[in-house]
């Protein structure tokens, strides 16, 4: 079973630029995240997708970080304009939903690294 | 609100030794626990879980308990190896109102085994 793609793995922008970033979940999972995990942190959610809907965004800047799941499977993160403290690595997860939310397992991508001059 | 916290690292062990990385946390509800593992270049992997008070979660020779009445989920193992060094996190998904399956993780604690 081939797992949580992401791409590109680096990226490096100046301040004030735009970047996307990209994942393909696990094939038949409907819950979808995206997460920053800032250099000696523990990763933080941004936002949840059920399908093609928003589930939690409560955390994202939403005045520069945008997000969509169009048709329920790959999902693009935006940022625009990016800030010297976006540089992170944006981690995308999948989720099969069959069962109770808390107890099913999160997959992960390789992460995006993203470096903001 | 919901947190998880670590102890600080690194940890610097010798092969064979054992091993603890503290995990407390804080939670309404009745949390899922869980110990993801990020080697070096690589993403977030589960190492071992655990969904209710008193399971044991084990992996891998790595082990851990959830123990409700100290709000801890201590990982340990017996004797670790060079290709054990990476970074450990422990997380809570909150089972509470929202149950939106979330993680929220702790700060990761670096472990370094030296042959």
């Amino acid at each position: 079973e081939a797992g949580v793609a992401q791409s590109p793995r680096y990226k490096i922008i100046e301040k004030r630029q735009s970047v996307a970033f990209w994942c393909n979940p696990i094939s038949g999972h409907a819950t979808l995240y995206w997460y920053q995990q800032i250099l000696g942190q523990g990763p933080k959610l941004l936002i949840q997708f059920q399908n093609n809907g928003v589930v939690d965004d409560s955390q994202l800047p939403k005045d520069r970080f945008s997000a969509e799941r169009l048709k329920g499977v790959d999902s693009t993160l935006k940022i625009q304009p990016a800030k010297l403290e976006d540089s992170a690595v944006y981690l995308c997860a999948s989720r099969n939903s069959s069962g109770s939310f808390g107890t099913d397992t999160q997959y992960f991508g390789p992460g995006t690294r993203l470096t903001v001059l | 609100g919901n947190s998880v916290t670590q102890m600080e690292g690194p940890v610097t062990l010798s092969e064979e030794a054992f091993l603890t990385i503290n995990c407390t946390y804080t939670a309404t509800g009745y949390p899922s626990l869980f110990w993801y593992v990020q080697y070096p270049g690589e993403g977030l992997q589960l190492l071992l879980k655990a969904t209710k008070a008193d399971d044991k979660g084990s992996n891998k020779g790595f082990e851990a308990t959830y123990r409700k009445e100290t709000t801890s989920f201590h990982l340990e193992k017996g004797s670790v190896q060079v290709s054990d060094s990476a970074v450990y996190f422990c997380a809570l998904s909150d089972r509470g109102s929202s149950n939106t399956g979330k993680l929220i993780f702790g700060q990761g604690t670096t472990l370094q085994v030296k042959p």
